[in-house]
C-alpha cells in the first residue's frame, strides 16, 4: 500500500516570495511516481509536476521545482516567486511504476490550502 | 489541446435516482480512472480500466455503482439507485506517458 502525507493544512505567503510545500510518501515499491496537482476553487485538477523514483535530477516546470529527497522520502513543491493566482489547493500524489494492476492509479494525501497575499 | 471532457458538469437529483456520468479520454490514452472527490474522504479511487478491460473496481461499493467502458472514446459510471451519500466531485483521468490528466468533474448532490 501506498500513502501520501501532507502534514501543512494551510500555508501563507507574500506575492512574489517563494513557499515550500510538504509532502512525505511511502511505498514498498522500488519504481514509482510522485505528482503534484493544483486545485483552485473552481475545482479542476491541474497538473503541475512529475518526478520519477529514478529520475536522478529534481523535475523544474517553469515556477514549480519539485526537491526530491529519496532517502527520506520527500517529494516537498518549490513554488517560487508566488503569484496571487497561486492560491489553490494543492495535492501531492503517487503511484507505482512496478505494473500490475496497481499500475498507474494515484493515492494521493489531504492536501494544503495555499493563500498567496499581495 | 487535448483535453478529458466529462458530462454533465452538475447534477442534483434525488435519493432513489439512477445517475450516468459521462468521460471522453483523451485520444490514445488507453488507462481511465474514476475517482472521487468529498470533504470528508479526499480524493479516492473508485475504478480504473486499462485497454477498456477493468482493472481495479475494489474502491466502489458494488450494490449501486457500476463502470463500463463501451468503447474507447467513452467511459460511464453509473449510481443506481442513488443515496444522498454518494454527493461528491467525480473525476475522471486518463494516463499519458507519465501523466494523468483530469477531467474537469462531475459535481452531485443526491437530495
Amino acid at each position: 500500500a501506498q500513502k501520501i502525507t501532507q502534514t501543512q493544512p494551510g500555508m501563507f505567503v507574500q506575492e512574489k516570495e517563494a513557499v515550500t510545500l510538504d509532502c512525505t510518501y511511502d511505498t514498498s515499491d522500488q519504481s514509482y511516481g510522485l505528482f503534484w496537482y493544483k486545485q483552485p476553487s473552481s475545482g479542476e485538477m491541474i497538473f503541475l509536476i512529475y518526478q520519477g523514483s529514478y529520475d536522478e535530477q529534481n523535475a523544474t516546470e517553469g515556477r514549480y521545482s519539485l526537491n526530491f529527497q529519496k532517502a527520506r522520502k520527500s517529494a516537498n513543491l518549490v513554488i517560487s516567486a508566488s503569484q496571487l493566482g497561486d492560491s489553490a489547493m494543492y495535492f501531492c500524489a503517487i503511484h507505482s511504476n512496478a505494473g500490475g494492476t496497481s499500475y498507474g492509479k494515484l493515492t494521493f494525501g489531504q492536501g494544503t490550502i495555499l493563500t498567496v497575499h499581495p | 489541446d487535448a483535453r478529458v471532457t466529462q458530462t454533465p458538469r452538475h447534477k442534483v437529483t434525488e435519493m432513489g435516482q439512477e445517475v450516468t456520468m459521462r468521460c471522453q479520454p483523451i485520444l490514445g490514452h488507453n488507462t481511465v480512472f474514476w475517482y472521487r472527490q468529498t470533504m470528508m474522504q479526499g480524493l479516492e479511487l473508485l475504478a480504473y480500466f486499462r485497454n477498456r478491460a477493468p482493472l481495479d473496481d475494489s474502491g466502489m461499493p458494488k450494490d449501486r455503482f457500476s463502470a463500463e467502458m463501451p468503447d474507447a472514446t467513452l467511459a460511464t459510471l453509473k449510481i443506481q439507485p442513488s443515496e444522498p451519500r454518494d454527493s461528491a466531485v467525480y473525476f475522471c483521468a486518463t494516463r499519458g506517458t507519465d501523466t494523468q490528466y483530469f477531467g474537469p468533474g462531475t459535481r452531485l448532490t443526491v437530495l
